[in-house]
């Protein structure tokens, strides 16, 4: 079955350092994917998504591509800043009803 | 606009007992999900409503029941409780229903119910 891999967290850096989430996937058909951010107490929320193969995401400083070759879909941040703390989900979709298919979740934790 | 609203937001149960989490949302969306959310294990679908009058199972359904009793409400059900469901329990909704849009759709997410089940 379908299933999203993501790098184990927490991940912890310096505020303006480069942040950088792995995420591979696999799925049997071709997939939308997507990244979501959950702040502390707060539910999720969209950050950015690619709905086909070199497509870019792009949202609030963060990037993702979609790399059908490597079943990646990796996401960066050039200068990352304290309010980024989180944790990152990367999810899938093959389906048309709508269904995620979910990572486990990174925790990013950015110290001044 | 509120979104997505869930109650309650906090609930401790007793091992046996019943619960309805609720979860509604105003912006006329027609797909509509409840996940449970449990460390290291990312969310896990529990069902789904494509649109009103339908639902489906999900990844984990067991121990679970849903109604969708309108298009803005879709309620999630734990007839006995047990420790095993101690987690968060997230509701989200797409505008689609089915086809080729929803595989697009954005998912709007509530704020969550902790539920703890001792």
């Amino acid at each position: 079955g379908d299933s999203v891999t993501q790098m184990e967290g927490p991940v912890t850096l310096s505020e303006e350092a480069f942040l950088t989430i792995n995420c591979t996937y696999t799925a049997t058909g071709y997939p939308s994917l997507f990244w979501y951010v959950q702040y502390p107490g707060e539910g999720l929320q969209l950050l950015l998504k690619a709905t086909k193969a070199d497509d870019k995401g792009s949202n609030k400083g963060f990037e993702a591509t979609y790399r059908k070759e490597t079943t990646s879909f990796h996401l960066e941040k050039g200068s990352a800043q304290v309010s980024d703390s989180a944790v990152y989900f990367c999810a899938l979709r093959t389906d048309s009803w709508g269904k995620l298919q979910f990572g486990a979740g990174t925790q990013v934790v950015v110290t001044p | 606009n509120a979104g997505v609203t869930q109650t309650p937001k906090f609930q401790v149960l007793k091992t046996g007992q019943s619960m309805t989490l609720q979860c509604a949302q105003d912006m006329n969306h027609n797909s509509m999900y409840w996940y449970r959310q449990d460390p290291g294990m990312g969310l896990r679908l529990i069902y789904y409503s494509a649109s009103e009058g339908t639902t489906d199972k999900g990844e984990v359904p067991n121990g679970y029941n849903v109604s969708r009793l309108n298009k803005r409400e879709f309620s999630l059900r734990l007839e006995s409780a047990a420790p095993s469901q101690t987690s968060v329990y997230f509701c989200a909704s797409i505008p689609g229903a089915g086809g080729n849009r929803g595989a697009h759709d954005e998912q709007f997410f509530g704020p969550g119910t902790r539920l703890t089940v001792l």
